[in-house]
């Protein structure tokens, strides 16, 4: 199993410009997860998906920010435009509903907007 | 909805000794999961160990152990004969159990406490 696998591992963008930040699940979890890490907010949940729909998005900044589960292997997260305050680390997880499992991070992806 | 509070953002512990990290919770709910997690600087989130509301028992993984008191609603982590790679990022975090419920499937995480562990 390879994991929660996101891509890019780190991304550094000028202001104004789109980004997309890209999810593959763990192949079988029905819940998918978009958090944001800052130093001042911590960990910020953005919107979860449960079998492909989105469950809660109240945690989407503005709307500058969308995200979309296509099918069960992947999904992305666009931020257009691009803010330097948009800054952050971003963690995508998936996990399976019932069970008892915390759900599993991927490695995150950095984005520094200048 | 349910909030989850670490009141120590930052503690530090001798290498080979015990420390403990402090987390609350509050909630309505009677069925519920807690988890600690943890974050070193890769900046992967690992999951320490869980329970399970409903079970009296506490959780135990190796070196790390919590103390569940469901009606205080309080849940910490101790860490025994603490390691170098111990040294990370703890976070706290809470999942609701019943499925229907608009949060059920949320994992809500606290603020999160850096723990240091000297040679």
């Amino acid at each position: 199993d390879a994991g929660v696998i996101q891509s890019p591992r780190h991304e550094v963008t000028e202001m104004g410009q789109e980004v997309t930040l890209r999810c593959k699940p763990i192949s079988g979890h029905d819940y998918l997860f978009w958090y944001r890490q800052t130093m001042m907010r911590g960990l910020e949940l953005l919107i979860y998906f449960n079998n492909n729909v989105p469950i809660d998005d109240s945690g989407m900044p503005e709307d500058r920010f969308s995200a979309k589960m296509p099918n069960a292997s992947f999904s992305t997260l666009k931020i257009q435009p691009s803010e330097p305050r948009d800054s952050a680390v971003y963690f995508c997880a998936s996990g399976l509903g019932p069970s008892a499992d915390g759900y599993t991070f991927g490695s995150g992806t950095r984005l520094t907007v200048v | 909805a349910q909030t989850v509070t670490q009141s120590q953002p930052e503690m530090s512990v001798q290498e080979a000794e015990t420390v403990t990290l402090s987390c609350t919770y509050d909630t309505s709910e009677s069925d519920y999961y807690l988890f600690w997690y943890k974050q070193p600087p890769s900046r992967q989130m690992i999951l320490v160990i869980r329970q399970e509301a409903y079970k009296q028992q506490n959780a135990t993984e190796n070196r790390f152990s919590v103390n569940f008191q469901k009606a205080a609603k309080s849940f910490s982590l101790k860490i025994s004969d603490s390691q170098l790679g111990d040294a990370a990022m703890y976070f706290c975090a809470y999942r609701s159990f019943h499925a229907g419920g608009t949060s059920y499937g949320k994992l809500t995480f606290g603020q999160g406490t850096i723990l240091t562990v000297h040679p």
